[in-house]
């Protein structure tokens, strides 16, 4: 069964930093794509980041690009993303997902809340 | 940057009535345009991909049709468990970047 645990969510002051965590299981990590999207509360989804199977490309959302950081550990099945510089208007609940390239996102994470407030 | 807009913003229906929702670009789109629907308090659920394939395990009633710059899913007969919210997604080419549409809410009329 294919499992995706987002952690490391809290409450944050503003320009503060925060390393959020997903651990996959149930298939080959290193196979696929994965992305970080988030939702602010009440909101809709916001794509934040991608990163290739071998770490190769990465891109980044406008919003978030300088100051947040994707990134995989394909030894320890996990992905990551380091928010930097945060912001009110980055607390969102951030899930991470998997994607199976043009057949969209079809495993996500049950999500992690990040608060930015002072 | 390709902009997404779906409407109407909220369908009220009833259970075993047809739900219609649209997912208009601002320019073409590539093949892929994805659906999702996203239940209160869970995570979004893929539904159908490259505009008309349903995922594994979606029911018969979800379709989707489209190409260009105008997307559809229809819901042929909705069952109490499909009222939610849905959203579009797309990809660009170059770079491939992801955007989703503001969603649609299907509420119980």
């Amino acid at each position: 069964e294919v499992q995706l645990v987002e952690s490391g969510g809290g409450l944050v002051k503003p320009g503060g930093s925060l390393r959020l965590s997903c651990a996959a299981s149930g298939f080959t990590f290193s196979s696929y794509s994965m992305n970080w999207v988030r939702q602010a509360p009440g909101k809709g989804l916001e794509w934040v980041s991608s990163i290739s199977s071998s770490s190769s490309y990465i891109y980044y959302a406008d919003s978030v690009k300088g100051r947040f950081t994707i990134s995989r550990d394909n030894a320890k099945n996990s992905l990551y993303l380091q928010m930097n510089s945060l912001r009110a208007e980055d607390t969102a609940v951030y899930y991470c997902a998997r994607d199976a390239d043009t057949a969209g996102f079809d495993y996500w994470g049950q999500g992690t809340l990040v608060t930015v407030s002072s | 940057e390709i902009v997404l807009t779906q409407s109407p913003a909220t369908l009220s229906l009833s259970p075993g009535e047809r739900a219609t929702l649209s997912c208009r670009a601002s320019q073409s789109v590539s093949s892929y345009l994805a659906w999702y629907q996203q239940k209160p308090g869970q995570a979004p659920r893929l539904l159908i991909y490259d505009a008309s394939n349903r995922a594994t395990g979606i029911p018969a009633r979800f379709s989707g049709s489209g190409s260009g710059t105008d997307f559809t899913l229809t819901i042929s007969s909705l069952e109490p468990e499909d009222f939610a919210v849905y959203y579009c997604q797309q990809r660009s080419n170059w770079p491939p970047l992801y955007t989703f549409g503001p969603g649609t809410k299907v509420d119980i009329k």
